[in-house]
């Protein structure tokens, strides 16, 4: 059921900084991570993933990072635009038997001011 | 690319009733889909993976009796939440994939409001 109390993390930015949003994930054995952003109200869309033999990826202004020694993940988002408001997940995909199950972070709002 | 189509994308229903969710692959073949519920401000939780012609596998806690899913087809899966209870109320989203080394697509989302 529904947590009591639980609040998302937030970051608020202005239009055309760079913004940078932090994962922990909690299976040594994930072998392929995914970014997500969803709108209020929509289901999430891809964002860039990675797999576990990378340690970093870019595409059209996001970085995403992977430090599979603290199993941190993040997301870059260069020049930062109003549009890009939403909340982000992390989402990691189990290995071994579980393989093929997304498993979510908790997700970051991030709020773009003009 | 890839699309899933998820209908409806609102639905209201009295307490005691079923709803029917369908989550369909609109130009490929999803061998496996899954489906997650999502509290407000909170992330998604999977609920259950199908792959097509086989029964559903349930994380813990989730009802098999009460979320009943069938994948009869590669492009149709359907989510009935039996006996609705308002507690029940909450944002479903289902995602397919083409299967092992293929992403991952989602829908839109339904917003099921038990009363």
């Amino acid at each position: 059921g529904e947590s009591v109390g639980l609040h998302l993390p937030t970051l608020s930015v202005q239009e055309g900084d760079n913004s940078i949003i932090n994962c922990a994930y909690s299976n040594s054995a994930s072998d392929y991570f995914i970014w997500y952003k969803q709108e209020s109200g929509k289901g999430p869309q891809f964002i860039i993933d990675i797999r576990s033999n990378m340690d970093k990826r870019q595409g059209q202004r996001v970085t995403v990072l992977l430090n599979k020694t603290v199993k941190h993940l993040s997301l870059q988002i260069a020049a930062t635009q109003p549009g890009d408001s939403a909340v982000y997940f992390c989402a990691e995909r189990a290995g071994g038997t579980s393989y093929g199950k997304l498993t979510f972070g908790q997700g970051t709002i991030l709020t773009v001011h003009p | 690319g890839a699309v899933v189509s998820q209908h409806p994308s609102r639905v209201i229903c009295k307490s005691g009733t079923s709803v029917k969710i369908e989550c369909r692959s609109l130009d490929f073949q999803a061998t496996t889909m899954f489906w997650y519920r999502q509290f407000p401000k909170q992330s998604l939780m999977l609920m259950a993976t199908s792959n097509e012609g086989s029964k559903a596998t349930y994380e813990q806690g989730v009802e098999k009796d009460k979320f009943l899913i069938n994948h009869a087809s590669l492009t149709l899966s359907t989510l009935t939440v039996t006996s609705a209870h308002p507690e029940d109320s909450s944002f479903y989203i289902c995602s397919a994939s083409q299967g092992a080394g293929y992403g991952y697509t989602f829908g839109s989302g339904t917003r099921l409001t038990v009363v």
